[in-house]
């Protein structure tokens, strides 16, 4: 059983709301990720940080933001949904190179 | 750039038939390399993994994988496949100067009874 959780599982959501994906882990790991994946695609890293209050962004370019004031959360924050930013958000974090991956938030902006 | 290439979008097999998925990575230090499957409405969960030394790795449920360095190659195989290996394949790499992983587009292997 993963021991990083991801709430919610579903969102619906109407263009122009904000919105908060929360992800949690209790492993005590320093680097943390969000990738988003889309049906068909690889993951693709939109942000990481290797700690508390290290934040970068990945390799998609990405409208959302991220905060790391604890070890133990990493929310991802859209200010203003679009139907572009419908997809599904994996976060995971990892040490001494084993990575574990959280159940994802799948959203849809309507 | 690094990149990961997973040759089959869509595999389809009968019970028993073995199975082999393609994985080429473009990365010339060193690297880790993983497979990891996604159960349908599940999480992506570790199969194996290669860090160093014997090159062919042993991961759960019967699936192996051989690093082949001189054709960066990492491929899964499995020799007799189950309805319950429908799922979706993903390889990674770590080995970027970031540290992250870096996945390719995965195989969906869809397994008749």
């Amino acid at each position: 059983e993963a021991d990083i959780y991801q709430t919610p599982r579903y969102l619906v959501i109407g263009t122009g709301k904000k919105i908060t994906l929360e992800c949690s882990q209790t492993m005590g790991h320093d680097k943390m990720y969000w990738y988003q994946q889309d049906p068909g695609m690889e993951l693709h890293l939109i942000h990481y940080s290797y700690g508390v209050n290290s934040t970068e962004k990945g390799d998609l370019s990405s409208e959302s933001t991220v905060s790391r004031i604890r070890t133990e959360h990493f929310p991802l924050t859209l200010e203003s949904a679009r139907p572009s930013h419908t997809s599904q958000y994996l976060c995971a974090s990892s040490e001494l190179g084993g990575y574990t991956f959280g159940s994802g938030t799948r959203l849809t902006v309507v | 750039a690094q990149s990961v290439s997973q040759h089959n979008h869509h595999v389809i097999l009968s019970e028993a038939a073995s199975l082999e998925l393609g994985c080429n990575y473009s990365y010339g230090g060193t690297v880790n390399l993983f497979w990891y499957v996604q159960y349908p409405g599940q999480h992506l969960q570790l199969l194996l993994k290669y860090f160093s030394g014997d090159p062919l790795v042993k991961g759960i449920k019967g699936f192996e994988a051989e690093f082949i360095k001189s054709k960066f190659s990492f491929n899964l195989r499995k020799p007799s496949v189950q309805w319950s290996d429908t799922a979706e394949y993903f390889c990674a790499v770590n080995g970027g100067s970031q540290g992250n992983l870096i996945f390719g587009k995965g195989t969906k292997l869809s397994v008749k009874p």
